[in-house]
């Protein structure tokens, strides 16, 4: 199985900061990455597939970067409905494995 | 709109059954694959299985492989979750997902709320 490993697993963050998340895998993945946001009792959301390609609706503020093993999500300006959970996902091979999520919490 | 609902989960011995079920409206059931991911605090999400817009392809975790059946009525738009022999740690918000289509891959790009599992004696 591939395993994903995110960093950090807690991010204290202000509005307006520019934050970055980082998420990698335990072999080549190519770019078959998704980044999903989780708030309490919600389910996931999509925000970028295949690395870098923001899904439809989600704001340009949320940015994906990186190929092979090395990965990471920035959000360039938080707004205050930003601090969340965040989560990678590879679906190169199955099992699709997630990482274990980066709480991004208010400083 | 899209949306997928989920029933069917509850309070469960170990060693018993139960069946998820997960309505879909809003799209065209019987074009997309979809899956069953679940979370549990401890591990976090876990994908759980696929299966194909036709039923013919399905695959599964090793923590759920023979356990677990997962299946589809297409002409119902719903789809299932089969647990057998469950296990205390398979305790766990149970979540379909619609596997999306366009951009390459097997992501899932809406998801239902969730139906909690608890198997405990």
């Amino acid at each position: 199985d591939i395993q994903m490993t995110q960093a950090p697993s807690t991010l204290s963050a202000s509005v307006g900061d520019r934050v970055t998340i980082t998420c990698r895998a335990s072999r080549s993945i190519t770019s078959w990455l998704a980044w999903y946001q989780q708030k309490p009792g919600k389910a996931p959301t999509l925000l970028i597939y295949k690395a870098s390609s923001l899904e439809s609706g989600v704001p340009s503020r949320f940015s994906g970067s990186g190929s092979g093993t090395e990965f990471t999500l920035t959000i360039s300006s938080l707004q205050p409905d930003d601090f969340a959970t965040y989560y990678c996902q590879q679906y190169n091979s199955i099992p699709y494995t997630f990482g274990q999520g980066t709480k991004l919490e208010i400083e | 709109q899209v949306q997928l609902v989920e029933s069917g989960g509850g309070v469960v011995q170990p060693g018993r059954s139960l069946r998820l079920s997960c309505a879909v409206s809003g799209f065209t059931f019987s074009t997309y694959a979809l899956h069953w991911v679940r979370q549990t605090p401890g591990k976090g999400l876990e994908w759980v299985a696929v299966i194909s817009n036709d039923g013919s392809d399905k695959y599964y975790a090793d923590s759920v492989k023979g356990r677990f059946t997962i299946s589809r009525d297409n002409p119902n738009n719903t789809l299932y979750l089969q647990m057998s022999s469950l296990r205390v740690e398979d305790t766990a918000i149970y979540y379909c997902a619609r596997q999306a289509r366009g951009g390459g891959g097997t992501y899932s790009d809406y998801w239902g709320q969730g139906s909690l599992v608890t198997v405990s004696s």
